[in-house]
């Protein structure tokens, strides 16, 4: 089966930064997606990286190492909106998409 | 437009009992997907289907069927619910197939007693 490992919670303050961690072992590689879910709500779409290196959009980035197995969802300047789960989900060789069990960001003010 | 929907929005049923969970999208997706999502596991495919006309297997798919007769909807049926298959169901869509990006649906939230 898949492997992918991330954080289970991160506390943060408003207006800081936080990096939360993904390590992953599949089964092939097709592309690393990290999703926004909301307490009772559907996951959100955020990044998608297939090759190493930064992706930035707005106060998001996402990182991704490939030969590492390793990816890292960056989050600037942190706003209270932004307290949610975070999920990384990899896809393997035959395009299934595996997911960890995600990271509850807290933003505290 | 509505994008996924789902019906119904949370249900509690009696273990036995048998149940279908809709999914519709009006995007004219060709891939759809179920997940279930329990604390501390995570999404997990129960089943998918790459275009109208074919279904597959997830990581978990017993207990439940899917079909899928057209391009808008992907029904998923729990034959006969037991109390382990209480949990989040989110239906999700991509568009050309599995290389696309994949979007939710709001969920339902399903309890079996």
């Amino acid at each position: 089966g898949q492997n992918i490992d991330q954080p289970t919670e991160m506390t943060a303050t408003e207006g800081a930064i936080v990096q939360i961690n993904c390590t992953y072992q599949t089964s092939g590689f097709n592309g690393l997606f990290w999703y926004q879910q909301h307490a009772g709500e559907a996951p959100t779409f955020l990044s998608y990286n297939v090759l190493d290196g930064l992706e930035e959009k707005g106060r998001f980035s996402s990182f991704l190492s490939r030969s590492k197995g390793y990816s890292y969802l960056l989050l600037k300047e942190l706003q209270m909106k932004d307290s949610a789960s975070y999920l990384c989900a990899v896809r393997d060789g035959d395009y299934k998409l595996s997911f960890g069990a995600g990271t509850t960001v807290t933003v505290r003010a | 437009i509505a994008g996924i929907t789902q019906a119904p929005t949370s249900q509690i049923l009696a273990a036995g009992r048998r149940m279908t969970l809709r999914c519709t999208q009006d995007m004219r997706h060709n891939a759809m997907y179920w997940y279930r999502q329990d604390l501390g596991l995570g999404l997990r495919l129960i089943h998918y289907s790459n275009t109208a006309g074919t279904t597959g297997k997830g990581e978990v798919p017993d207990g439940y069927s899917v079909s899928r007769a057209n391009t808008d909807d992907f029904p998923l049926t729990l034959a006969s619910a037991v109390p382990s298959q209480t949990s989040v169901y989110f239906c999700a869509s991509s568009a050309a197939g599995p290389t696309d990006t994949q979007y939710f649906g709001p969920g339902t939230r399903l309890t079996v007693l």
